[in-house]
């Protein structure tokens, strides 16, 4: 079954450096999203992707974050300046469509900022 | 807003059935997901309903009501490895995509 690869698995960072997650959606599959979850919290919806924008985000996601797709199979999120608060578990989802109900999640990356 | 409440642990009995209750709040619903998790790990999709009713998958059964804001997630014949967070989404579609906001999961416990 296809899935949703993230690398890497954990990262450790000092705050204030740059942090690059990568991930590699479904390969027919055209939406993409990032996730976080804090350690004991729920779930929380960062950024959506679609046709090479942002199509939505969250107010989480701020100057601090990007995304991109740099070529036809990866996709990033970079958090510019870490704090110590973004230490999460950051999941990578991808969907074929907008109205479907497949939406898969990667297996995560750990990141702890110090 | 959205706003989505269950419970924060259950226990339950191997062999058993439990019922993992989900009340939602929220402008723009199109769907409603459960997810199960195990500690450190990813979401992995269990069921999703956008209409009322049930809908079974094996040991996993789901039911929406759409009037009353209202879903539950029941696993029959529960197993040790059933151990785990259930966590109930709902689903909102947006100008470019779909977002799911989760809940806070409920942490299943099954004993022997």
């Amino acid at each position: 079954e296809p899935e949703v690869t993230q690398t890497p698995s954990h990262q450790v960072t000092q705050m204030g450096q740059e942090v690059i997650l990568r991930c590699v959606p479904i390969s027919n599959h055209l939406y993409f999203y990032w996730y976080r979850q804090i350690l004991g919290q729920k779930v929380e919806f960062l950024v959506s992707f679609y046709n090479n924008e942002i199509s939505e985000k969250s107010e989480i996601f701020d100057d601090q974050f990007s995304v991109e797709r740099p070529d036809g199979s990866n996709f990033t999120l970079k958090i510019r300046s870490t704090k110590l608060e973004d230490s999460a578990m950051y999941f990578c989802a991808s969907s074929p469509d907008r109205a479907r109900n497949t939406i898969y999640f990667g297996e995560g990356s750990w990141l702890t900022v110090v | 807003g959205q706003n989505i409440d269950q419970p924060t642990e259950m226990t339950a009995t191997e062999g058993a059935i439990v019922q993992i209750n989900c009340t939602y709040q929220t402008s723009g619903f199109n769907g409603l997901f459960w997810y199960q998790q195990h500690a450190g790990e990813a979401p992995t999709f269990l069921s999703y309903n956008v209409l009322d009713g049930l809908e079974e998958k094996g040991r996993f059964s789901s039911f929406l009501s759409r009037s009353k804001g209202y879903s539950y997630l029941l696993l029959k014949e529960l197993q040790m490895k059933d151990s785990a967070s259930y966590l109930c989404a709902v689903r909102v579609l947006t100008g470019g995509g779909n977002k799911l906001t989760f809940g806070t999961g409920t942490q299943l416990k099954v004993e022997l």
